[in-house]
């Protein structure tokens, strides 16, 4: 089993629409978790940043993470064309170590 | 708003040469780190470096490759023999630890192609 697993999509939806990318995990030691945008042929970029279980909102992105159930969530509201990108979550451990887990990453395109 | 930058942008190189990658993390940040992604595939942890030192590091890190933090600024990354298989988006990220919160700030990257 893949320690972070992640629909690669591509995932097409229309202007306005609800997205929602998600990730599940097999390993219990996660304790932060994030998402991060990437652009074809650029940097990860930094969206959200969540610890432990619970919701986190910024501005029309929302973060959600399940760890009962090793499932976390990304929405988007009221998507634009510019949020055509590649979503990756990604997943580190409270045990000192701090390199990130990434998933494969989810090719989101919002069509005007 | 600070950010982390990268050099060169692409490089191409024959494979059994040695690179060197360089980055330049955010000034205030206090852990550097190196990431790989090959085309297609997902972003991979290589070393994590902390008061001068790898403080974690991956399978893929092997003898191959070094890192070195040579002045107060820049953060590198050397691979001593390339191989074909090297060829891959190489990432700089580096970070500033605050309490519990510990966000990977990422640079643009390096094309590395190994012929």
């Amino acid at each position: 089993q893949k320690e972070v697993e992640q629909d690669p999509g591509p995932l097409s939806v229309p202007e306005g629409a609800i997205v929602s990318l998600n990730c599940t995990y097999s390993n219990s030691a996660f304790q932060y978790f994030m998402w991060y945008r990437q652009y074809s042929r650029k940097g990860p970029e930094l969206l959200m940043y969540t610890y432990s279980s619970g919701n986190k909102e910024d501005g029309r992105f929302t973060a959600q993470v399940d760890k009962s159930s090793k499932y976390i969530s990304l929405f988007i509201r009221d998507s634009q064309p510019s949020d055509s990108a590649t979503y990756l979550c990604a997943m580190s451990a409270n045990t000192g170590r701090r390199a990130l887990t990434f998933g494969s990453g989810t090719r989101l395109q919002v069509q005007p | 708003e600070p950010e982390v930058t990268q050099t060169p942008s692409h490089q191409v190189t024959q494979m059994g040469q040695e690179v060197i990658l360089r980055c330049v993390p955010i000034s205030n940040h206090l852990y550097f780190y190196w990431y790989r992604q090959i085309l297609g595939q997902k972003v991979e942890f290589l070393v994590s470096f902390y008061n001068n030192e790898i403080s974690e590091k991956s399978e893929i890190f092997d003898d191959q490759f070094s890192v070195e933090r040579p002045d107060g600024s820049n953060f590198t990354l050397k691979i001593r023999s390339t191989k074909l298989e090297d060829s891959a988006m190489y990432f700089c990220a580096s970070s500033v630890s605050q309490g519990q919160q510990e966000t990977q700030y990422f640079g643009p990257g390096t094309r590395l192609l190994v012929l």
